[in-house]
C-alpha cells in the first residue's frame, strides 16, 4: 500500500515565478492537509481539503497561496510570486474520513526561493 | 494556540529514558505523537484520545490527561535510532481536524 506522495521533492524557483506542489493521498483517504515547515520550527497548518471542497484554510495566506483537490488527480497547492520567504519545507498529509483519522505524511517538497 | 512542549531538547545515553510533555490552554480530543528525522518526514508514533488512556509500542509509550489537558511520551531504554525531533499534534473538540504541532523536542541519543 503506496503512502503519500509528493512531487517534486526538491523545487527551485526565483523570486517572481510559480510553484506547484502536488500531493496524492494514500489509497482510500479522503482528506488531505497541508503543513509548512521552517527550518528548526514546527509544523504549521495551512489548509485541509477533501475531494472538491476546501473544508478549512485559515492557515492559508490570503493572497499569493491557493490550494485544489479535484475529483481526479492529486491535490495541489500553488504558490504564485514566490519571494524568498517562501522557502520551506511543504508536507502533505492524508487521512481517512473517520475523526479519529491518523494523519499520515508524505515526503515532503523543499521549495528554494533565489 | 499552539501547544507547549517541554523540553525543548534532551541528550540522553543509549538505554536511558526520557519523558517529553506537551501541555494545551485549550480542552483536548486526542492527541497525535510524531517523530521526525533531520529532512525527513514527520513519522507517526500514537494517537491518544480523551478518556486519559495509555498507549504504547515497543518501548514507547504515552498517557493523556484530559483534565490537565496534558500528554506525556515515555521512551525507555532509549536506542540510537529514537534520535529526532518529537511533535505532539493536538485536536480540539468539535468539528476542526487540522493538527496544532507545537515546536517539538530535539532527542539525541549518544552511544
Amino acid at each position: 500500500n503506496a503512502g503519500v506522495m509528493q512531487n517534486p521533492r526538491h523545487l527551485v524557483r526565483r523570486r517572481g515565478q510559480e510553484a506547484r506542489l502536488r500531493c496524492s493521498p494514500m489509497k482510500g483517504h479522503s482528506h488531505v492537509y497541508w503543513y509548512r515547515q521552517l527550518p528548526e520550527e514546527g509544523l504549521k497548518f495551512m489548509v485541509y481539503l477533501q475531494k472538491e471542497n476546501i473544508i478549512d484554510e485559515s492557515g492559508m495566506p490570503k493572497e499569493r497561496f491557493s490550494a485544489e483537490f479535484p475529483k481526479e488527480g492529486p491535490s495541489i497547492l500553488r504558490i504564485q510570486q514566490v519571494v524568498r520567504g517562501d522557502s520551506a519545507a511543504y508536507f502533505c498529509a492524508s487521512s481517512p474520513m473517520d475523526r479519529e483519522g491518523t494523519q499520515y505524511f508524505g515526503p515532503g517538497t523543499r521549495l528554494l526561493v533565489l | 494556540q499552539q501547544p507547549v512542549q517541554s523540553p525543548q531538547a534532551v541528550i540522553l545515553r543509549e538505554g536511558e529514558d526520557a519523558v517529553i510533555n506537551c501541555s494545551s490552554s485549550k480542552a483536548l480530543y486526542s492527541v497525535h505523537w510524531y517523530r521526525q528525522k533531520h529532512g525527513e518526514a514527520p513519522v507517526f508514533l500514537m494517537i491518544l484520545l480523551k478518556g486519559g488512556e495509555q498507549k504504547g509500542h515497543d518501548k514507547i509509550s504515552a498517557s493523556f490527561n484530559e483534565k490537565k489537558q496534558q500528554s506525556s511520551l515515555y521512551l525507555t531504554a532509549s536506542q540510537l535510532s529514537y534520535s529526532g525531533t518529537y511533535f505532539c499534534g493536538t485536536l480540539p473538540g468539535g468539528s476542526a481536524r487540522q493538527l496544532t504541532f507545537g515546536s517539538g523536542t530535539q532527542l539525541t541519543v549518544l552511544p
